[in-house]
C-alpha cells in the first residue's frame, strides 16, 4: 500500500506571509499523481492543486505551489501571501496511476491557522 | 453539475438506531468512495465502488456497517445499530476513470456529520 505522511500536525502564519507544507510519500511506481486538498472549518472538501509525476515542471494555481522532489519523494505546498481564508486543513494525497484501483491515498492533514 | 450531494447533513441519533446516509455521485462517475473523519484516525476509506460493484470494503469497521449502490446515481452507507463510537463525518466523493490526466481528482459532497448519543 502506498504511504503518505504528514509530519506537521498543526501550523501557523501571519496574514500576507508565505508558509511551506510538508508532505512525503512511498511508493515504488512512477506514474502518479500528488494532490493537496483544502479542508476550511465548513468542513468542504476542495482541490487545491494537482502534479504530475512524470512533469519536473512544478505545478502553481495563483497564489498556491509546489515543490515536487520526486526522487526524494517530497511534494510540499507553499502558500504566499496568506489569508485569513486560507486557515484549513490541508491534505495530501497520492494517485497511482498505473493501478486498477482507482482510489486516493490521504496524509493525515496539516491544521494550518492564518493570524491577522 | 450540482456536485457530490449528500444527505443529511446533520443526524443525531440514539445509541442502538439504524442510520442510514446518503449520496449521489456526479453524474458520469464511475467510482464512488466512502470516507470517515475522526480527529484521531484522519481521513479513512471505508468502501469503495466502481461501476456499482464493491471493489475494497476492508475499511468497514465491523459487521454493523453495510453500504450499498443499486445504481450509477445512489449509494447509501447503513450502520445498524449504531454506537456512539461511530460519531464522525461521513464523506461521500466521486471521480471518473475517463478524466482526462489534467484533470483527474476526487469530488466530494459536503459530508454528513453524524452524532450517536
Amino acid at each position: 500500500a502506498q504511504t503518505v505522511t504528514q509530519s506537521q500536525p498543526e501550523m501557523s502564519v501571519q496574514e500576507a506571509e508565505t508558509v511551506t507544507l510538508s508532505c512525503t510519500y512511498d511508493t515504488s511506481e512512477s506514474n502518479y499523481y500528488l494532490f493537496w486538498y483544502k479542508q476550511p472549518p465548513s468542513r468542504q472538501m476542495i482541490l487545491v492543486i494537482r502534479q504530475e509525476a512524470y512533469k519536473q515542471q512544478n505545478a502553481t494555481e495563483n497564489r498556491f505551489s509546489v515543490n515536487f522532489q520526486k526522487a526524494a519523494k517530497s511534494f510540499s505546498l507553499k502558500i504566499s501571501d496568506s489569508q485569513l481564508g486560507d486557515t484549513a486543513m490541508y491534505f495530501c494525497a497520492f494517485f497511482d496511476r498505473g493501478s486498477t484501483l482507482g482510489r486516493l491515498y490521504f496524509g493525515r492533514g496539516t491544521q494550518l491557522t492564518v493570524w491577522p | 453539475d450540482a456536485g457530490v450531494i449528500q444527505s443529511p447533513r446533520h443526524e443525531v441519533t440514539e445509541m442502538g438506531q439504524e442510520v442510514t446516509l446518503r449520496c449521489k455521485p456526479i453524474s458520469g462517475h464511475d467510482y464512488l468512495f466512502w470516507y470517515r473523519q475522526t480527529m484521531m484516525r484522519g481521513l479513512e476509506l471505508l468502501i469503495y465502488f466502481n461501476n456499482n460493484v464493491p471493489i475494497d470494503d476492508s475499511g468497514m469497521p465491523e459487521d454493523r456497517f453495510s453500504a450499498k449502490m443499486p445504481n450509477a446515481s445512489f449509494s447509501t452507507l447503513k450502520i445498524q445499530p449504531s454506537e456512539p463510537r461511530d460519531s464522525a463525518v461521513y464523506f461521500c466523493a466521486s471521480s471518473s476513470s475517463l478524466d482526462s490526466k489534467p484533470n483527474y481528482g476526487y469530488t466530494f459532497g459536503s459530508g454528513t456529520r453524524l452524532t450517536v448519543v
